[in-house]
């Protein structure tokens, strides 16, 4: 069975710096994709980047990048030039392309708080 | 316009008594799930539903659970007898498929309280 760990229940980045959040995960499969989900106070969940397996390159948006190391099974978020209005939980989720269903599967979630 | 509407946003309710979930996802959309979160804790996928039957369900999607879509549009969640441990924050959600891909849109979530 697939799974997805997010090893940090928590983290903390200053106003305008980078942080980057960790998630790893286990699967058989060649071929998925991988996502990371914001999840502000509202409790709205908010699609912030995806990665295809296939693809050998990381993934951007903006200030949101993705450090994706297949071999390692490892998805990691960098976030620069953080901003207030990043605080929220994030979660990271994988998705088996195979899967007819298209079910995700979500890890724990980290809390990151911006300060000012 | 939001991809996907949920109503009510809160529900409280007694133990033992039903209550019903709604999603209106927008028409082009063919899959359709429940998820759930308790608070402080991970979303958790409760069951998936495809051309108007379920093609995968959890653990967790007893037989108190049930889903439907009745009218082709509404998207419900039923839970017949509720439990304390069924208090949390239940999302619906819809796959788009185009020509930038999938992309899983989810509701704004129900919060439901058991009493």
């Amino acid at each position: 069975a697939q799974t997805v760990t997010q090893s940090q229940p928590e983290m903390s980045v200053q106003e305008a710096e980078t942080v980057t959040l960790s998630c790893t995960y286990d699967t058989s499969e060649s071929d998925y994709y991988l996502f990371w989900y914001k999840q502000p106070p509202s409790r709205q969940m908010i699609l912030v980047i995806r990665q295809e397996a296939y693809k050998q390159q990381n993934a951007t948006e903006n200030r949101f990048s993705v450090n994706f190391q297949k071999a390692a099974k490892s998805f990691s978020l960098k976030i620069s030039d953080s901003q207030l209005g990043d605080a929220a939980m994030y979660f990271c989720a994988y998705r088996r392309i195979t899967s007819g269903t298209y079910k995700y599967i979500f890890g724990t979630g980290t809390r990151l708080k911006v300060l000012a | 316009e939001p991809e996907v509407t949920q109503t009510p946003s809160h529900q409280v309710t007694q133990m033992g008594q039903e209550v019903i979930l709604r999603c209106v996802p927008i028409s082009n959309h063919l899959y359709f799930y429940w998820y759930r979160q308790i608070l402080g804790q991970k979303v958790e996928f409760l069951v998936s539903f495809y051309n108007n039957e379920i093609s995968e369900k959890s653990e967790i999607f007893d037989d108190q659970f049930s889903v439907e879509r009745p009218d082709g549009s509404n998207f419900t969640l039923k839970i017949r007898s509720t439990k304390l441990e069924d208090s949390a924050m239940y999302f619906c959600a819809t796959i788009r498929v185009g020509g930038a891909g999938e992309k899983l849109f989810f509701g704004s979530g129900t919060q439901l309280s058991v009493l």
